[in-house]
């Protein structure tokens, strides 16, 4: 069945720089690739989402890119902000119609 | 107009009992989902169901099982509780099965002593 790898699992970063969270998928079949952030006591909420027909997507300072081709694809968050520390998940649905979730990237934005 | 609404939202059970667990999707929304998640694994898929029937399930022992209602609210059960069982129970809802955008509630902590 999909499998999806996410990586890194955790990424500091100083506030106003960029933080970018990779993510690779096994099943070719693949057509939709959300990413939700997860913040303390409560659950994931989607920020983003981006079809297998469409290379790049972006919505203010996030933005997400697909290459179909080597199965990944990444989350880039610009000037990022301290209530931007979250934990990101990203996830694929395949040809099981299974949303199928990364580990998640705890990210940490240090003002 | 109202989330996913999750109840409860803590619970602690001694191991071997059984628990229920419901869920309330978004007024409209016929699609519901289970997750559960751990620190270890993450967010691990249990089952859907949509119009009442379960259109997928995951790796999950026959302890877990599920029900979706008519009016789409779903509940979930698992029986015989273990102590590995202890983790966020996550519902997740969409209009239609396998449409974008799912909305997830805030979960059921559940604790197994």
């Amino acid at each position: 069945g999909e499998n999806v790898e996410q990586h890194p699992s955790t990424l500091s970063v100083q506030e106003g720089d960029s933080a970018v969270i990779k993510c690779t998928y096994s099943d070719s079949a693949s057509n939709y690739f959300p990413w939700y952030k997860q913040e303390l006591g409560k659950g994931p909420q989607l920020i983003i989402d981006i079809r297998s027909n469409v290379g790049e997507k972006k919505d203010q300072r996030i933005a997400v890119t697909l290459n179909k081709t080597a199965k990944h694809f990444s989350l880039h968050i610009t000037e990022t902000q301290p209530e931007d520390s979250a934990v990101y998940f990203c996830a694929a649905r395949g040809g099981s119609e299974k949303l199928v979730f990364g580990k998640g990237t705890k990210l940490t934005v240090n003002p | 107009k109202a989330g996913v609404t999750q109840t409860p939202r803590y619970l602690i059970k001694t191991r071997g009992q059984q628990v229920t667990l419901s869920c309330s999707p978004i007024s409209g929304h016929r699609s519901v989902s289970w997750y559960q998640q751990t620190p270890g694994q993450g967010l691990q898929f249990l089952f859907e169901y949509f119009s009442e029937t379960q259109r997928n399930k995951g790796n999950f022992p026959g302890r877990f099982s599920g029900r979706q209602f008519s009016n789409s609210r779903s509940e979930m059960n698992v029986s015989t509780l273990e102590l590995g069982d202890s983790a966020l129970y996550l519902c997740a809802s969409s209009v239609t099965p396998g449409q974008s955008g799912y909305t997830f509630g805030s979960g059921t902590r559940l604790t197994v002593v």
